[in-house]
């Protein structure tokens, strides 16, 4: 089974700094996804990023990015230039590459609290 | 981008009470539908997966009686939460998936705060 590991369970950053948020991941696949999504109070379900096990090339979105390490298993997000909205509950998510919908469950981390300090 | 609606978004009731949830795709035919669970600083925890036309596969421990799944169409599945008590008090989430969308994430609720008194 696979297992998403998230160790910090709280962050914090200085707005405009830079922050990353570590997660690993356990799998014995090769081709799989992996995704960070941000929970902010209203608890909606934002995807910030995602990346595919096939690609070496980091992904990014606009201040986001990842540090995708796949021997390593290791799925970190750096947020630069940090702003207030950004202050949210962050899972770290993996999902395996398969044909059948319902076997494209997620297995979700445990969460990391970011907080932005003004 | 594709949009899910869950309806109702806060429900309070009374223990002893039957709580239905929909979880709608709107602009898309979804295929697969998954039932989260959530409690407060907590990670979302798979409750079922819901396959349109077929049986709900539920999560080890979770009480298929007790949360009754239908997917009876391509844009709509229902959580119930049958004769709920305080315990059942939690926040669920629904997404859903397109089975030809392989390489697309999964699209979210809002989900419903479930109070139980």
């Amino acid at each position: 089974a696979q297992t998403v590991t998230q160790s910090q369970p709280e962050m914090s950053v200085q707005e405009a700094e830079t922050v990353t948020l570590s997660c690993t991941y356990d799998t014995s696949e090769s081709d799989y996804y992996l995704f960070w999504y941000k929970q902010p109070p209203s608890r909606q379900m934002i995807l910030v990023i995602r990346q595919e096990a096939y690609k070496q090339q980091n992904a990014t979105e606009n201040r986001f990015s990842v540090n995708f390490q796949k021997a390593a298993k290791s799925f970190s997000l750096k947020i630069s230039d940090s702003q207030l909205g950004d202050a949210a509950m962050y899972f770290c998510a993996y999902r395996r590459d398969v044909s059948s919908g319902s076997a494209r469950q997620l297995t979700f981390g445990s969460g990391t609290q970011l907080t932005v300090l003004p | 981008g594709a949009v899910v609606s869950q309806h109702p978004s806060w429900v309070i009731c009374k223990s002893g009470t039957s709580v239905k949830i929909e979880c709608r795709s709107l602009d898309f035919q979804a295929t697969t539908m998954f039932w989260y669970r959530q409690f407060p600083k907590q990670s979302l925890m798979l409750m079922a997966t819901s396959n349109e036309g077929s049986k709900a596969t539920y999560e080890q421990g979770v009480e298929k009686d007790k949360f009754l799944i239908n997917h009876a169409s391509l844009t709509l599945s229902t959580l119930t939460v049958t004769s709920a008590h305080p315990e059942d008090s939690s926040f669920y989430i629904c997404s859903a998936s397109f089975a030809i969308w392989s390489n697309q994430p999964q699209h979210f609720g809002d989900g419903t705060r479930l109070s139980i008194l």
